[in-house]
């Protein structure tokens, strides 16, 4: 039973675009929801977060939006840059300090 | 603030033997995760603890995985008779538990049983 789910396992994109990483997910006591970049070899790194209460959240080139009520959530990088590339999770949790439910990973490659 | 630091970073064992992987978290965070990543899959969560209570353990733990948080700092995931499918990444977290979300994540153990 996956709770959250990311349907594209990977993505290409040119440097100076927009990336869209989607993901859904369906257990309604979530209330919280992340988004991880990890390279090869590393941990996961984390990256931008929003409450349920909100329906957007932005840091610099990193905006992820949620729509509670389709259960789904985006996170957009604009520009896209070549450092960008790695995989991108998402993941939610229903308490602060709780477990972390993940999704799949989408992968993203940034080409010069 | 150093970050979660893992050791060892890797490690390859024969089916039927016990491994032991260590975890070190950030200091001043009280709860300590463990998950597991297989390839092409996002990380499952494993157990948790705090400080040295631990307080979930998850299906995917069965009963050769043993995990300790002896005096609520550090902690150890212990598999005994190692399995071909235990080969995965494990991943340890820490979250200061009750206030924040964002886990902090070590670099990981990779483990390869053959």
């Amino acid at each position: 039973d996956q709770q959250v789910k990311q349907n594209s396992p990977s993505l290409s994109v040119q440097e100076g675009r927009i990336s869209i990483l989607n993901c859904d997910y369906t257990n309604s006591m979530f209330d919280y929801f992340l988004w991880y970049k990890k390279y090869p070899a590393e941990g996961p790194t984390f990256l931008i977060s929003i409450s349920s209460i909100k329906d957007k959240n932005e840091d610099g080139r990193f905006t992820v939006f949620l729509n509670k009520s389709a259960k789904h959530l985006s996170l957009h990088i604009v520009p896209s840059q070549p450092g960008d590339s790695a995989v991108y999770f998402c993941a939610a949790s229903e308490a602060a300090g709780n477990k972390l439910t993940f999704g799949g990973g989408t992968r993203v490659l940034v080409k010069p | 603030d150093t970050g979660v630091s893992q050791d060892p970073r890797h490690k390859i064992t024969k089916r039927g033997q016990n491994v032991t992987f260590r975890c070190d978290p950030i200091s001043e965070h009280n709860r300590l995760y463990w998950y597991r990543q297989t390839l092409g899959q996002g990380p499952e969560f494993l157990t948790y603890f705090q400080n040295e209570a631990q307080l979930e353990k998850s299906r995917l733990l069965s009963d050769r995985f043993s995990a300790e948080r002896p005096k609520g700092s550090f902690s150890t995931l212990e598999i005994q008779r190692t399995e071909q499918g235990d080969s995965a990444m494990y991943l340890c977290a820490s979250v200061w538990g009750g206030l924040n979300y964002e886990q902090y994540f070590g670099p990981g153990t990779r483990l390869t049983v053959t």
